[in-house]
């Protein structure tokens, strides 16, 4: 079975600065996808990035970027120039290809301070 | 991307009622998923429900306590039927994107809330 950890419960980071959620995860399946989503206080769940499991290169969208370690199992979220609006819980997900059946990480709650 | 309507946006339940929750897509979708987020927890899934067949339901999760409709591709309800306190969480749907990136968008939420 697929699980999904993320270690960190809470973290902080001042604005404008740079921070990096963890994600590890297990799975026996070759063909997959890793997301990261952002659930703000409005309860939306929000795509952030995703990965495919095939690709080696890491994934950037804007200021929100991934470390992949396929080996590892390892998938990090890096945010570069945190802004308030930042400021969310974020789940890391896994999905096996053609399934669409995410299995989510417990998530970070980040809060980006002023 | 898909825009998704979900209603109610927040509801208090007295034990042992029943709460429909609606879920409005602006376009037609072929899959859409329910999910259950309990206080503080991670999202998980409770049924996948496809247009013109039963809902598939995850374990721990049964048709009686949680009836699905599907009644066309651009809509679907969920019941929590004969609630109890443990019952209170966010529920949230949620559509595929399309075949080949495994994308979902999601609704944002019914917060319900059981006495």
């Amino acid at each position: 079975a697929q699980t999904v950890t993320q270690s960190q419960p809470e973290m902080s980071v001042q604005e404008a600065e740079t921070v990096t959620l963890s994600c590890t995860y297990d799975t026996s399946e070759n063909n997959y996808y890793l997301f990261w989503y952002k659930q703000p206080p409005s309860r939306q769940m929000i795509l952030v990035i995703r990965q495919e499991a095939y690709k080696q290169q890491n994934a950037t969208e804007n200021r929100f970027s991934v470390n992949f370690q396929k080996a590892a199992k390892s998938f990090s979220l890096k945010i570069s120039d945190s802004q308030l609006g930042d400021t969310a819980m974020y789940f890391c997900a896994f999905c096996t290809s053609g399934t669409y059946k995410y299995i989510f990480g417990t998530g970070t709650r980040l809060k980006v301070l002023a | 991307s898909a825009v998704i309507s979900q209603k109610p946006s927040r509801d208090i339940c007295q034990r042992g009622t029943s709460l429909t929750i609606q879920c409005q897509v602006d376009s037609q979708v072929t899959m859409m998923f329910w999910y259950r987020q309990q206080p503080g927890q991670s999202l998980t899934l409770i049924a996948t429900a496809n247009q013109g067949s039963e809902a598939t339901y995850e374990s721990g999760f049964v048709i009686d306590k949680f009836p699905i409709s599907r009644p066309n591709l651009t809509f679907s309800t969920l019941t929590v039927s004969n609630m109890s306190p443990e019952d209170s969480s966010i529920y949230l749907c949620s559509v595929a994107g399309g075949a080949g990136n495994e994308k979902l968008f999601f609704g944002s939420g019914t917060q319900l809330s059981v006495l």
